[in-house]
């Protein structure tokens, strides 16, 4: 498998402010991570795929300057919603992909915007 | 035609017995199925996955079947226990790792 960690792993935030979220892969150098939301009782929905070194490749319907994607390493990405409101409030998920099919998932970020 | 259609929504098993879940897909390209397990809170885990050249695959107490023809494979969980309560997701990737999620299972084993 692979570790993945995620920091933090809850952040109350108040509406209008950004808040950043890291993903790690601790035991190998991921050069692709994904992002993925989820809201409960929902499954996850990919927001953006995650390339060292190049500009993340966002789902349609994500807004690219409001989910601002950095993988400046080959074991971090970060996350940051910018300007939140109350409806960003979900789940949030990193994955790291291995071996080209096999995707290992963070602990997973609760954002509540307040 | 990337969706994958995952039923049932909810699914209440005692222990001990069995616990059934399907899926279906359309794309022919999907080469690769697995199988996740989320428990609240928590972010999914690996539990098991299929090539479609295999029909059927084992670990431990729980199984893959996998239906090529019919474009369908489900997971199953024997002797359920109470510790397997979760919400399971089934998914399909092709190459290059992106996975597309069924709607996800909500299991509760009964002690």
């Amino acid at each position: 498998g692979a570790v993945v960690s995620q920091h933090p792993s809850r952040v109350i935030c108040k509406s209008g402010t950004s808040v950043k979220i890291e993903c790690r892969s601790l035991d190998f150098q991921a050069t692709t991570m994904f992002w993925y939301r989820q809201f409960p009782k929902q499954s996850l929905m990919l927001m953006a795929t995650s390339n060292e070194g190049s500009k993340a490749t966002y789902e349609q319907g994500v807004e690219k300057d409001k989910f601002l994607i950095n993988h400046a390493s080959l074991t971090l990405s970060t996350l940051t919603v910018t300007s939140a409101h109350p409806e960003d409030s979900s789940f949030y998920i990193c994955s790291v992909s291995r071996a080209g099919y096999e995707q290992y998932f963070g602990p997973g970020t609760r954002l509540t915007v307040t | 035609q990337q969706q994958v259609k995952q039923s049932p929504q909810s699914l209440i098993v005692q222990k001990g017995g069995i616990s059934i879940i399907n899926c279906a897909y359309e794309n022919t390209a999907f080469d690769y199925f697995p199988w996740y397990q989320q428990f609240p809170g928590k972010g999914p885990a690996l539990l098991i996955a299929i090539r479609p050249d295999v029909s059927e695959k084992k670990e431990g107490r729980f199984t893959i079947s996998f239906n090529k023809s019919a474009k369908q494979f489900s997971l199953h969980i024997m002797d359920s226990q109470p510790g397997d309560s979760a919400t399971y997701f089934c998914a399909a990737v092709t190459s290059g790792s992106r996975l597309t999620f069924g709607e996800g299972t909500q299991l509760t084993v009964n002690p």
